[in-house]
């Protein structure tokens, strides 16, 4: 079985300051690793994923992660954010053997001006 | 565009009443999951569905069932609303059979509120 754990719920941060929200994961069988995002009042939306290959992946709108084996997390940064950021964020992981895909609590971003 | 809608965005009902919520994708898309998402507990599978009549419990089934009669549509039930089932139901959509690598694609959401 997979778990996630996102370790904060929230994170404020000023426009174009770095950020980084955490996501640690428990599995027992390889996985392949994914962030969501939501934007207000919209679905989900995939961001970035990890399947196999370069631990370091990267996302179209400058958000990357990096799958570290050992320390079991998959952490999604920014450089520099924009007040568009804000949303909410969910870290997901699937058992390369299994079906399901499990998702963690989500962190909420706000970026202030 | 690749598309997955749910029929209502928001929806009232009282305790006891029996509701349906909708949810079509127009991408042939194999794979069709109901989630609930509460603050705090992310999202929760309740039930999914690897093709058409075929159904498998997620790991919040109780007081919930679905009915999948085509391929691009995918029904939740709720037998007998109560206050408890108030949540935001997304439904998502999955290419491949066994394809945990692809993406899900998302519905807007439900908010339901049962009072």
């Amino acid at each position: 079985a997979q778990s996630v754990t996102q370790l904060d719920s929230q994170v404020p941060v000023f426009e174009e300051a770095p950020v980084e929200l955490r996501c640690n994961y428990s599995s027992s069988v390889s996985v392949y690793l994914f962030w969501y995002v939501q934007y207000p009042n919209q679905g989900l939306q995939l961001l970035l994923k990890y399947l196999s290959g370069s631990t370091l992946v990267e996302s179209i709108n400058g958000f990357e992660a990096e799958f570290n084996k050992s320390q079991t997390s998959f952490h999604l940064r920014k450089p520099s954010v924009h007040i568009s950021d804000t949303a909410e964020y969910f870290c997901a992981v699937s058992g390369t053997g299994g079906f399901k895909t499990i998702f963690g609590a989500g962190t909420r971003l706000f970026v202030k001006a | 565009d690749v598309k997955v809608t749910q029929s209502s965005r928001y929806l009232v009902k009282r305790t006891g009443e029996k509701v349906f919520l909708e949810c079509v994708q127009d991408m042939d898309h194999e794979n069709m999951f109901w989630y609930r998402q509460d603050p705090g507990l992310g999202l929760r599978l309740i039930y999914f569905s690897y093709d058409v009549k075929m159904k498998e419990k997620g790991d919040i089934p109780e007081g919930y069932s679905v009915s999948r009669e085509k391929k691009e549509r995918f029904s939740l039930i709720l037998e007998s609303a109560s206050t408890n089932q108030t949540s935001m139901y997304l439904c998502a959509s999955r290419r491949g059979r066994d394809s945990l690598w692809n993406e899900q694609f998302f519905g807007p959401g439900t908010r339901l509120t049962v009072l």
